[in-house]
């Protein structure tokens, strides 16, 4: 089973601040997801990455898979408050079997 | 186009009784999935299963817990004689096909389960 760590475990940032979040792991992964998760909602996928070294924007969100494919990283450029929510990253394996991260829980405040 | 719809939202028990929670996968999908959040924790994966099929119960509880996902109707997780450790949101989701990225899931919002 593959451990995904995510950091940090809380954000809370003002409006207009950049800021970065970590997925890291021990395994190898075949492709990861990111998903953004609010208050009384399921996750919401946000984007795919599968080759190392691939890079991927969603408008003020960019996403990059390492190149040994092992970590990843989501970077929001000038934050909104609209950006709240938890970010989970997801390594996919057989089956479309997820295995989480531990949760980003982002706060961005006026 | 209906997403992923779970029902109930909201469900309490007492210890002891049983709890039924449904899904009814996007129009299409013949591959469901279902997951659990504990306070504090993530989601872990339970079961994976098709039409008629459980494909994959890794996640799941040996006793207490069964899902189904029969021919005709939604799937089903059932959990008997509940205890307050099973407290927390269950969510299913459901894909098109299985086994690679192509095919993502899409999840519902999930069933708040309280055992009181």
């Amino acid at each position: 089973t593959q451990l995904l760590e995510q950091s940090p475990q809380f954000l809370s940032i003002q409006e207009g601040e950049n800021l970065t979040v970590y997925c890291n792991s021990s395994s190898v992964f075949s492709s990861l997801q990111w998903y953004r998760q609010e208050p009384g909602e399921g996750p919401v996928l946000l984007v795919t990455v599968v080759t190392g070294g691939e890079v991927k924007k969603l408008k003020r969100l960019t996403f990059q898979f390492g190149d040994a494919r092992k970590d990843s990283s989501l970077h929001i450029t000038a934050a909104q408050p609209g950006d709240t929510g938890l970010y989970l990253c997801a390594a996919t394996g057989g089956g479309n079997k997820l295995t989480f991260g531990t949760g980003t829980q982002l706060k961005v405040e006026l | 186009n209906a997403g992923v719809m779970q029902n109930p939202r909201h469900l309490v028990r007492r210890r002891g009784q049983e709890a039924r929670l449904r899904c009814s996968p996007m129009k299409g999908h013949s591959h469901v999935y279902w997951y659990r959040q504990l306070p504090e924790e993530g989601l872990k994966f339970m079961v994976y299963l098709q039409k008629e099929n459980i494909i994959d119960e890794s996640g799941m509880p040996k006793e207490r817990f069964s899902a189904e996902f029969p021919k005709e109707g939604p799937s089903i997780l059932r959990i008997q004689q509940v205890v307050r450790g099973d407290s927390a949101a269950y969510f299913c989701a459901s894909s098109p096909g299985g086994g690679n990225y192509n095919s993502p899931l899409h999840f519902g919002n999930g069933t708040r389960l309280t055992v009181t």
